[in-house]
């Protein structure tokens, strides 16, 4: 089945803890997208991929890190400078990022900030 | 003024109504609009898009997007007890706009009861 995974589904840190949140998709996408969700919020974007080795920053980037290294897989680091981690997160791909490309989204990742 | 407003709700409806979603935009840059739902805990999942102005029908579900008054809708007939979930609007520019990512509106909760 084509997809995107996002592991692990609940993750717990100790503040002054990097964290890293997984996101591998296997639908051949090129472009990839990490989200955050608080309560009561709709999506904010952090940072983009729209091609293996590129990514751009989002609205909210501080605090976070990413790399794609290979198509598949877009992982996102909430490193001790974000200053409220706790939220839900989602990752997205498309087929690319111009004209009109549905945005598929994973399972999210729920971390809790302890 | 944020670029998309949504209210968000919770809007209690009876099995069988017929429900009015709705939301605002500042930018007249958008040009392709689109209806996510989303279940508790879950990834948002497309619903509708539509392109500029215009209505697009698929079953129970009606979207309408009037570009004049940057006004969007959602409607939902013979709503179901499944239909309870959180719709999120989403928009975007179009070539002129270098195709912006995704700015999404806050959610709408929305609840049918049996």
């Amino acid at each position: 089945d084509g997809g995107i995974t996002q592991s692990p589904k609940y993750l717990f840190r100790k503040e002054g803890q990097n964290v890293t949140l997984s996101c591998e998709q296997n639908l051949n996408h090129d472009a990839m997208y990490w989200y955050r969700q608080d309560p009561g919020q709709g999506l904010r974007l952090i940072y983009y991929s729209q091609i293996v080795n590129d990514f751009q920053k989002g609205d909210i980037a501080e605090g976070y890190s990413v790399s794609r290294e290979k198509k598949e897989s877009f992982p996102l680091t909430v490193t001790s400078a974000q200053k409220n981690p706790t939220a839900f997160y989602l990752c997205a791909s498309s087929k690319t990022s111009g004209s009109y490309n549905e945005q598929f989204f994973g399972p999210g990742t729920r971390l809790t900030v302890l | 003024q944020k670029e998309v407003e949504q209210d968000p709700g919770p809007l209690s409806v009876p099995e069988g109504a017929i429900v009015s979603l709705n939301c605002t935009y500042s930018n007249s840059a958008f040009q392709y609009f689109m209806w996510y739902r989303q279940y508790s805990r879950k990834g948002p999942e497309l619903l509708m898009y539509t392109y500029s102005s215009g209505n697009k029908e698929d079953g129970r579900f009606t979207a309408q997007v009037d570009k004049s008054s940057k006004y969007i809708s959602l409607f939902i007939r013979d709503s179901q007890p499944s239909d309870s979930a959180t719709y999120l609007c989403a928009m975007r520019g179009g070539r002129d706009s270098g195709y912006s990512t995704l700015t999404f509106g806050k959610g709408t909760m929305l609840l049918v009861s049996p």
